[in-house]
């Protein structure tokens, strides 16, 4: 079956830098998405990545290994509207998403 | 502001009532879909129309019906739904449901509750 693990829940300090890992095992793969949910509201894109390697956008960064099967989710100098929860999703081979359950993320002062 | 409305945004029903979920998107996309997220579960997806005709349908029970007039609109029709259903429907658009960066754009989402 398909499948993609990611911790359920992680807490950070404001200020601090986080990573959230992702692993997946899926029939196929087109690409690896991550979104980000605050509580009450609706997931937004966050980040792509396709080929191996880092792509950096601002604050955030998002890395991935094919071969391994795992990405992660990399936010640097973390703020309190940080705190949501951070959704891994892979395209299978039919184009279809897989979706994680989430990582709730908590920022503390 | 996402582009991609839902109504109502919370709705709570008996087991024998009928009621319909709404979502328009105002991005030109083609592709639209209806998911269904429970508390500290995967995203699943339901349904899929691409250019409004059904692509995908998730062996998704027969008390959920979807319906797609147009590109613009989808809605979920419920009839006789169980309380295992309650969850958080969630509608997406996106351009394509092909290949690229094809960002699935989020309504805010329905809080539905059985009793």
């Amino acid at each position: 079956g398909q499948n993609i693990d990611q911790p359920t829940e992680m807490t950070a300090t404001e200020g601090a830098i986080v990573q959230i890992n992702c692993t997946y095992q899926t029939s196929g793969f087109n690409g690896l998405f991550w979104y980000q949910q605050h509580a009450g509201e609706a997931p937004t894109f966050l980040s792509y990545n396709v080929l191996d390697g880092l792509e950096e956008k601002g604050r955030f960064s998002s890395f991935l290994s094919r071969s391994k099967g795992y990405s992660y989710l990399l936010l640097k100098e973390l703020q309190m509207k940080d705190s949501a929860s951070y959704l891994c999703a892979v395209r299978d081979s039919n184009y279809q998403l897989i979706w994680g359950a989430g990582t709730k993320l908590i920022i503390k002062p | 502001e996402t582009g991609v409305t839902q109504t109502p945004r919370h709705l709570v029903m008996g087991m024998t009532n009928k009621k319909s979920l709404k979502c328009e998107q105002h991005l030109g996309h083609n592709a639209m879909y209806w998911y269904k997220q429970s508390a500290k579960k995967p995203l699943e997806l339901m349904f899929v129309y691409n250019f409004k005709e059904q692509t995908e349908n998730n062996s998704v029970p027969s008390r959920f019906s979807p319906e797609c007039p147009n590109s613009s609109h989808l809605f979920l029709h419920l009839h006789t739904l169980q309380p295992e259903d309650s969850a958080l429907y969630l509608c997406a658009s996106s351009q394509d449901p092909g290949g690229g960066v094809e960002t699935q754009y989020f309504g805010p989402g329905t809080r539905l509750l059985v009793l």
